[in-house]
């Protein structure tokens, strides 16, 4: 059975960063990638960026380029975001997904990670 | 990017209704289109994917139609586990993007 399992809360003032981590199990870790999407309070689902299986190739929407890093460390079976020079509209509850089967296909989910910027 | 406009945004309805949720793509994106239900609280459920098809385990009162802009979710009898929010999302080109959603409530 296929599980992702995020990192908690965290709280953070503007400006700081955060990073968040999603932990896999139930399938070969290497095998499919990992996307990143949020959802800011009342708000839809803006997807983020991903990393591929293997960690080799990344991509992430233009909004947040610059300001986004999706890393992987398959000796954990773990995915990492982390979002620089955090602002008040950042807070959001993070997700983490992956797509097993087809790349962009969200057939799993993380349970989410709610991030609150506030100074 | 491929612009997602679902409609409506919310909708009422009744236990055995049934329903449709429209999502239409600002581009040609053939069927690289997946609905999720999202019930509050919780993270998204993928329900159907490639348009039309229905994800194992999702109940077969959930189908899915169409293809290169226009797309349709259907529950053929609204059940009351169905009251939730409702998201197409298109796979065909980079940046992935979500369509606004629609609430189904009572």
């Amino acid at each position: 059975q296929v599980q992702l399992v995020q990192s908690g809360t965290e709280v953070k003032k503007p400006g700081a960063s955060v990073k968040i981590s999603c932990k896999a199990s139930g399938y070969t870790f290497s095998t499919s990638g990992f996307s990143w999407v949020r959802q800011a309070p009342g708000q839809g689902l803006e997807w983020m960026g991903w990393i591929n299986g293997d960690g080799g190739h990344t991509d992430s929407a233009q909004k947040f380029q610059g300001r986004v890093t999706v890393t992987t460390d398959a000796s954990t079976s773990t995915s990492y975001m982390e979002l620089t020079s955090l602002r008040s509209d950042d807070t959001a509850v993070y997700y983490c997904a992956t797509s097993l089967v087809v790349a962009g296909v969200f057939e799993s989910w993380g349970q989410g990670t709610l991030v609150t910027v506030s100074s | 990017d491929t612009q997602m406009t679902q409609s409506p945004s919310s909708l009422s309805a009744s236990v055995g209704d049934r329903v449709t949720i429209t999502c239409q793509a600002s581009q040609d994106i053939k069927n690289y289109l997946n609905w999720y239900q999202q019930k509050l609280g919780k993270a998204p459920k993928l329900l159907i994917y490639d348009a039309s098809n229905l994800q194992t385990g999702a109940p077969s009162r959930f189908s899915g139609s169409g293809s290169g802009t226009d797309f349709t979710l259907t529950i053929s009898s609204l059940q009351p586990e169905d009251f939730a929010t409702y998201y197409c999302q298109q796979y065909d080109n980079l940046p992935l993007t979500f369509g606004g959603g629609t609430t189904v409530d009572i």
